[in-house]
């Protein structure tokens, strides 16, 4: 049973380029969160994906956006990169069985971006 | 507003000593899940425990131990006869109620064990 999977594993960018990241939630699972961990910090949350629509969104610019495919995948997206962007992005999947349950989040390995 | 405290940033313990790591929360809500993560070198967060706010039994599992106090907001956790293995930064996160999913984390404490 595969578990999250994330793409590219490692990013080098320029201040103002674009970049997407890929992530595949594990098997069974339907929902898609975003973070971003800041060398030393704890992980912040950007937004969740669930049906294919943005459904929570953390304190983060609109430079942040995302996408969920049909197959539950996710893409997150980010313009006109800044030095601040630099961090680990890390994908978590979970199951949501109904509006009230909070399941548990599994987390893929991350992807590393640099903003040079 | 969710808040999580994770007093000490890093512990350094000699291999086979116990270690605790506190995690104060801070949340409005009469119900909400606690949980706990790894995250090793390697960077990956690895799922230790969940525990909702009706269930406040402590839990064992293998070497890890978790209390949970409502009384003082804390879900602590400890490693029982640490080995080098147990080296990673350890989460402690808060998500509050009604399929919120949004995890709110500290700020880590990082556990070095010394062979």
């Amino acid at each position: 049973d595969a578990g999250v999977t994330q793409s590219p594993t490692h990013l080098i960018k320029t201040r103002g380029q674009q970049v997407t990241l890929r992530c595949s939630p594990k098997s069974g699972h339907d929902t898609v969160s975003w973070y971003q961990q800041a060398l030393g910090q704890g992980p912040q949350f950007i937004f969740q994906y669930y049906e294919e629509e943005e459904r929570q969104r953390g304190n983060f610019p609109d430079r942040f956006s995302g996408h969920q495919f049909p197959n539950y995948s996710s893409e997150l997206n980010v313009n006109a990169l800044l030095l601040g962007d630099s961090a680990l992005y890390l994908c978590a999947s979970s199951f949501r069985p109904s509006a009230e349950i909070t399941d548990t989040q599994y987390f893929g390995p991350g992807t590393r971006l640099t903003v040079l | 507003a969710q808040k999580v405290t994770q007093a000490q940033t890093e512990i350094s313990v000699v291999e086979k000593e116990d270690v605790t790591l506190d995690c104060v929360y801070e949340t409005r809500d009469t119900t909400y899940y606690l949980f706990w993560y790894k995250q090793p070198p390697s960077g990956e967060l690895v799922f230790l425990i969940r525990r909702n706010s009706f269930d406040e039994q402590n839990e064992i599992s293998g070497r890890y131990s978790w209390n949970f106090q409502k009384s003082t907001s804390s879900f602590n956790f400890t490693i029982t006869a640490s080995q080098v293995v147990d080296s990673a930064v350890y989460f402690c996160a808060l998500s509050e109620n009604y399929g919120n999913n949004r995890l709110a984390f500290g700020k880590g404490n990082q556990v070095v064990v010394i062979p």
